[in-house]
Parts: C-alpha cells; structure tokens; sequence
C-alpha cells in the first residue's frame, strides 16, 4: 500500500514567490492533516481537514497560508507571497476514521521548503 | 489546556545499554489517547504506538516498551539493548477526544553510540 505522497521534496523559492505543496492522503483516510517543523517551534499543526472539509486551521501562520482538499486524494497547502521565516520541513498526514477516538496519523515524507 | 513535556532533550547511550525517554503530559478530560513516535536521520514520523486513558497496561513490543501511569501523567518509553539504529528524534503525543488534533511534545533526540 502506498502511504502518504507528497510533492515536491524540496523546494528552493526567492522571497515574494508563490509555492504549493501538494498531499496524497492514504486511500479511505478521512482526516487529513498539515504540518510545519522548524527547530526552533517544533511540530506544529496547521489546518486538518475531515471528509475534505477544513476543522481547524487556528494554527495557520497568517493570510498568506492557505490549505485546500478539492477530493479526498488531493490537497494543497500554498503560501504566497513566501517569506524566509517560512523555510522549514513541511509534513502532510491523513488517519482513518476514529471509532474508538482519534486514530494514529501516517505521514508522508515531507518537504523541505527554503525561501531565499 | 492539553501539553506533553518531554523533558530530556538529547541522549546518549552506548550500544546495548536500556535506555527510558520520558514524556509527562496534561490534559483535563478523563478521555485521551498516548502516542509515540519516531523521526530517524531521513526525516519521516513513524508511529510506534498509541493508548487510551483507559488502558493502563504496559505494552511490549520487541525491545520496546512502554509504561502508562495515570497517577503521574506519564507515559514513558523504554528501549532494551539499544542498537545504533535507534538513534532518532523521538515524540511523545497527545489527543484529546474532542477534537481530533494530536498535539506533540518537542522531542528527544537520542544518540546510541557504537
């Protein structure tokens, strides 16, 4: 079984620029969630979806940030314009339903965002 | 407020030693889920292990283990014989039932020496 994909692994960007990132949830995965991690803040939680409705996304840095699920195979996390402060490693992770409360989450690989 | 502390931010162990991480964590629901998971040098989360408040048994899995105690808010993680493929960032994590958010402690980075 495939697990989470994401896309682009790396992703060098100038300041100002617009980046996406892009998730492939695990198939039958409802929950949907986007992560930031930086040395200094940890892992923090961006936005979740449920059914490819947004939750929360109280942890969403600032307007620039904005996250989309058109379907349950497909979301989007874009930035724009990007800032340096926005450079970290960007995780995207989907779980099944609960039944029995919040299930463990699978997470992709990453991406590791750079703004120059 | 629900936190996890993990308060030991890097390790080091020699091969073959027992090695515990320890992870305290706070919450005001009598409902919640414990989870571990680990971060190697290549970067991805592997889930390693998840329990519900209810469920206070220790767990073993292989090397691993892990001991659930309510009365102390903890939920700590024990490596046996640790081998230099253990070396890792290891997260201890929190969910509540309300919602289905996992919040994550910061870490302990641990170093098994050969």
């Amino acid at each position: 079984d495939a697990g989470v994909i994401q896309s682009p692994r790396h992703e060098v960007t100038e300041m100002g620029q617009e980046v996406t990132l892009r998730c492939k949830p695990i198939s039958g995965h409802d929950y949907l969630f986007w992560y930031r991690q930086t040395m200094m803040r940890g892992l923090e939680l961006l936005i979740y979806f449920n059914n490819n409705v947004p939750i929360d996304d109280s942890g969403m840095p600032e307007d620039r940030f904005s996250a989309k699920m058109p379907n349950a195979s497909f979301s989007t996390l874009k930035i724009q314009p990007s800032e340096p402060r926005d450079s970290a490693v960007y995780f995207c992770a989907s779980s099944p339903r609960g039944g029995g409360g919040p299930r463990e989450q699978f997470f992709g690989p990453g991406t590791r965002l750079t703004v120059l | 407020a629900q936190k996890v502390t993990q308060a030991q931010t890097e390790i080091s162990v020699v091969e073959k030693e027992d090695v515990t991480l320890d992870c305290v964590y706070e919450t005001r629901d009598t409902t919640y889920y414990l989870f571990w998971y680990k971060q190697p040098p290549s970067g991805e989360l592997v889930f390693l292990i998840r329990r519900n408040s209810f469920d206070e048994q220790n767990e073993i899995s292989g090397r691993y283990s892990w001991n659930f105690q309510k009365s102390t808010s903890s939920f700590n993680f024990t490596i046996t014989a640790s081998q230099v493929v253990d070396s890792a960032v290891y997260f201890c994590a929190l969910s509540e039932t309300r919602d289905d958010k996992i919040i994550f402690g910061k870490g302990t980075r641990l170093h098994i020496l050969p």
